[in-house]
């Protein structure tokens, strides 16, 4: 079974500071990748994704995650935090041929103003 | 576009009812919709897929005959806990897309927070 880690569970950080989030998944086939944004209240919401070419890909709201293959890794990555990023951000995979999403735990991100 | 409704947000039942959650796709059709559960300070758990006019598919651990799912239609998938107990107590969100495809991008809807006393 595949699973998602993600390392920090709470970040804090200063507007115009830089975001970088860690995921790394456990599974040796091939995958699709996501991160999502959950913010104060609302639910859900899908800030990238990647299936296959380009492994950097950008994202909404000044977003990218880099994939690194030999890394099982999809790192999502801000040069430049405001204050409205303040949200729980989450990295899911699925299998290539499958829809099923597997989340990993989660990484609170607060950005002082 | 893409939005997905869930009714209602949140329910207080007694020990040994049953209570019901909807989840609507509001401006699309869902061929596939998701449900997940999740616990304080934990990551979503994937409970089942469910595919309109087909019997829902559950992952490992999860109860089919305590968590009942019906997706009669492309736009309304219902997840019915059943004789609830306390430790069902937890926040459940849905989720939807448009095929079964794997490039397809799933649209949750905005959870659904049950205690059960």
């Amino acid at each position: 079974a595949q699973s998602v880690s993600q390392h920090n569970h709470h970040v804090i950080l200063s507007e115009a500071a830089s975001l970088e989030l860690g995921c790394n998944y456990s599974y040796g086939g091939t995958v699709n990748l996501f991160w999502y944004v959950q913010y104060p209240g609302q639910h859900l919401q899908l800030l990238l994704k990647y299936f296959s070419g380009d492994p950097l890909v950008k994202g909404i709201k000044g977003f990218e995650a880099e994939f690194i293959k030999s890394k099982f890794s999809f790192n999502l990555r801000k040069p430049s935090v405001q204050w409205s990023d303040t949200a729980e951000y989450f990295c899911a995979v699925s299998q290539a041929a499958g829809n099923k999403l597997t989340f990993g735990g989660g990484t609170r991100v607060l950005v002082k103003p | 576009g893409a939005v997905v409704s869930q009714h209602p947000s949140r329910v207080i039942c007694k020990s040994g009812t049953s209570v019901k959650i909807e989840c609507r796709s509001l401006d699309f059709q869902a061929t596939t919709m998701f449900w997940y559960r999740q616990f304080p300070k934990q990551s979503l758990m994937l409970m089942a897929t469910s595919n309109e006019g087909s019997k829902a598919t559950y992952e490992q651990g999860v109860e089919k005959d305590k968590f009942l799912i019906n997706h009669a239609s492309l736009t309304l998938s219902t997840l019915t806990v059943t004789s609830a107990h306390p430790e069902d107590s937890s926040f459940y969100i849905c989720s939807a897309e448009t095929g079964g495809a794997f490039w397809e991008t799933q649209y949750f809807g905005p959870g659904t927070r049950l205690l059960v006393l």
